[in-house]
């Protein structure tokens, strides 16, 4: 089946430091979704994208759809202390039929320190 | 707007037995999903309802299901309980629009023991 290949496994990064992440699978995708989830909860969206080569920014965050459709990289510039947190990448085929079925990467677990 | 809401929280039960999980999703949300979370396997499709018919099934055995009712909500059930089903299973709910594919909402999650 699909599978997400996400790195690193784990950061360890100072206050203030850029981070990058980056997702690669075998298929293809239609769609591109970068998540986050804190300790007890459930995961939430960070960046959606939906076009190849998109490059889409949400305040700190930027995620970038790969050209092949293959991939896909998440940066956090200026790392603070709330940014602490697993970060998944997941694909989507992006058709209408299955709106709720993503394939997850293993995820990021990010530390900060501050 | 009210997130989406997942009952019980945690719950413990022992090897044979049988589980009930619920979801209610967004208000005007009609596509509820369900994840199992494990550390070993991470985040795994399970199914997605829509207009309270499954359409889409991901790689478990027969003994997870799910439903949906007319209001949306729903439910999943495992039976014949196994330790490898210890978990934590998400609900998320989702917009059916095409433009939003993908964008889902998720619960906090009901963690589930299985001793």
């Amino acid at each position: 089946g699909q599978q997400l290949n996400q790195s690193p496994q784990s950061m360890f990064i100072q206050e203030g430091e850029d981070v990058s992440m980056n997702c690669t699978s075998s298929s293809i995708f239609n769609t591109w979704l970068w998540y986050k989830q804190d300790p007890g909860e459930g995961p939430v969206l960070l960046i959606a994208l939906y076009k190849a080569g998109e490059l889409t920014s949400n305040g700190r965050l930027t995620a970038q759809f790969g050209i092949t459709r293959k991939d896909s990289f998440l940066n956090i510039s200026a790392s603070i202390p709330s940014d602490v947190g697993i970060y998944f990448c997941a694909g989507s085929s992006g058709r209408s039929s299955n709106t709720g079925k993503l394939i997850f990467g293993q995820g990021t677990t990010l530390q900060v320190k501050p | 707007k009210a997130g989406v809401t997942q009952t019980p929280r945690y719950l413990i039960k022992t090897r044979g037995q049988q589980v009930t999980l619920s979801c209610s999703p967004i208000s005007g949300h009609r596509s509820v999903s369900w994840y199992q979370q494990t550390p070993g396997q991470g985040l795994q499709f399970l199914f997605e309802y829509f207009s309270e018919t499954q359409r889409n099934k991901g790689n478990f055995p027969g003994r997870f299901s799910g439903r949906q009712f007319s209001n949306s909500r729903s439910e999943m059930n495992v039976s014949t309980l196994e330790l490898g089903d210890s978990a934590l299973y998400l609900c998320a709910s989702s917009s059916t629009f095409i433009a939003n594919t993908g964008e889902l909402f998720f619960g906090e999650g009901s963690r589930l023991t299985v001793l």
